[in-house]
């Protein structure tokens, strides 16, 4: 299994600024996932993070909102950027293990935007 | 990825087997099972996938219908930790392909 780790575990910010929030993996994979989890709602996948190449973002989320990047095979960061109360979420790192078909988890980052 | 649909909600009492369905009636034939589970407030944990064949490993089993149209995971001895929301997903198995979560069944496991 791949063991991932995010900073911060949560933080409280103010509307208008920004925050980035790093995921580290123990060990080199290839793409790196971005979810957001809204209060009360299932995940949702923002971007996925190839190392080398422009994150591909789905559907609704823009670059400008949440640059992302992927400088090597173990890190990844997602910026929240001009935050609003809207974006007060859980946000989740997640990558697949090294030769494996199945996807593992950061904690998660508890943002609240006040 | 193939859609699918899970009970809302479902309880199950503490020591006893817990069996979540999941219809899958537009998988297709490379698309495999995945169930994935997040207890509150963190990150979801991989349980279990399989294609046809029944699985088992130490955290539950995966019942696959012999058309493949729909699954059940059992718990056979729920504890109390096992309260969370379980989600089924559907697709090809590798390791290039994101995850599509639905709404998932929230299993609470009672005393």
């Amino acid at each position: 299994s791949a063991v991932i780790s995010q900073k911060p575990s949560r933080d409280i910010c103010q509307r208008g600024t920004s925050l980035t929030i790093q995921c580290q993996v123990d060990s080199q994979v290839t793409m790196m996932f971005w979810y957001r989890q809204q209060p009360g709602q299932s995940l949702t996948l923002i971007a996925t993070a190839n190392q080398g190449s422009e994150a591909t973002y789905e559907s609704g989320f823009v670059i400008d909102k949440f640059p992302i990047s992927r400088p090597n095979l173990t890190f990844s960061t997602l910026t929240v950027s001009n935050m609003s109360p809207e974006d007060s979420s859980i946000y989740l790192c997640s990558a697949y293990g090294q030769g494996r078909s199945e996807q593992f988890f950061g904690p998660g980052t508890r943002l609240t935007v006040l | 990825d193939a859609k699918t649909t899970q009970p809302t909600s479902m309880d199950c009492a503490e020591g006893r087997a817990a069996n979540l369905p999941c219809n899958h009636s537009t998988i297709s034939g490379n698309e495999y099972v995945y169930w994935y589970r997040q207890i509150h407030s963190q990150g979801p944990q991989y349980i279990i996938h399989g294609l046809k064949n029944n699985e088992t490993n130490e955290m539950a089993s995966l019942i696959i219908t012999e058309d493949r149209k729909s699954s059940t995971l059992i718990l056979p001895h729920a504890t109390l930790r096992d309260t969370a929301v379980y989600y089924c997903i559907v697709r090809p198995r590798g390791s290039n392909y994101k995850l599509t979560f639905g709404k998932g069944t929230l299993l609470t496991v009672n005393p």
